[in-house]
């Protein structure tokens, strides 16, 4: 199976920062990547699939990057909204779509 | 609009069994392959299983493998989840999400979810 990694798994940010989170799978996955956003008591929410491609409504300000075994989430200027846990995930296989571990983006 | 609606989730023994169901609407149903991913509580995501648009190919994760079987209705615009041998490792939020691509492929990577349904196992 393919493993998913994320770093860092918290990062303390201020509105206006840039922010980037990397994932790592433990094989090429090719693009087959996508990034979610989740917010507390609410279900993830796609922002990022194929690795670079914004889905539809997602601001941008959020962009992804990467392919193979190496990939980026970038923040370009953070809003109060984006605050939240962002997870990567990996569809290269039917024999499992993995998540990352997910990466809290907190207030400093 | 999308939407999806799950349903069961209760309170159930170890070794018990337990239906999710998933209601659909704002959609083409039988165009999409449709997926059940589960959150532990405070924990990360885990994709649970996958059915094709038609129900003729399904898969699952490996620790569900043998227990869980996912189903569909396309005249109800429908997903099932039947869950047996229940374990307290399956306790979590269980999410319906639909698959991003149409016309009848697979993409593997989840454009809309519902708000979830919790299975407690516990005795």
């Amino acid at each position: 199976d393919i493993q998913m990694t994320q770093s860092p798994s918290t990062l303390s940010a201020s509105v206006g920062d840039r922010v980037t989170i990397t994932c790592r799978a433990s094989q090429s996955i090719s693009s087959w990547l996508a990034w979610y956003q989740q917010k507390p008591g609410k279900a993830p929410k796609l922002l990022i699939y194929k690795a670079s491609s914004l889905e539809s409504g997602v601001p941008s300000r959020f962009s992804g990057s990467g392919s193979g075994t190496e990939f980026t989430l970038t923040i370009s200027s953070l809003q109060p909204d984006d605050f939240a846990t962002y997870y990567c995930q990996q569809y290269n296989s039917y024999s499992g779509f993995t998540f990352g571990p997910g990466t809290k983006v907190d207030i400093k | 609009e999308v939407q999806l609606v799950e349903s069961g989730g209760v309170v159930v023994q170890p070794g018990g069994s337990l239906r999710l169901s998933c209601a659909a609407s704002g959609f083409t149903f039988d165009d999409y392959a449709m997926h059940w991913v589960r959150q532990a509580p405070g924990k990360g995501l885990e994709w649970v299983s996958l059915i094709s648009w038609d129900g003729g190919s399904t898969y699952y994760a490996d620790s569900v493998k043998g227990r869980f079987t996912i189903s569909r209705d396309n005249s109800k615009n429908s997903l099932y989840l039947q869950m047996n041998s229940l374990r307290a490792e399956d306790t979590a939020l269980y999410y319906c999400a639909k698959d991003i691509a149409g016309n009848v492929a697979v993409a593997g990577t989840f454009d809309y979810w519902g708000q979830g349904t919790l299975v407690t196992v516990s005795s």
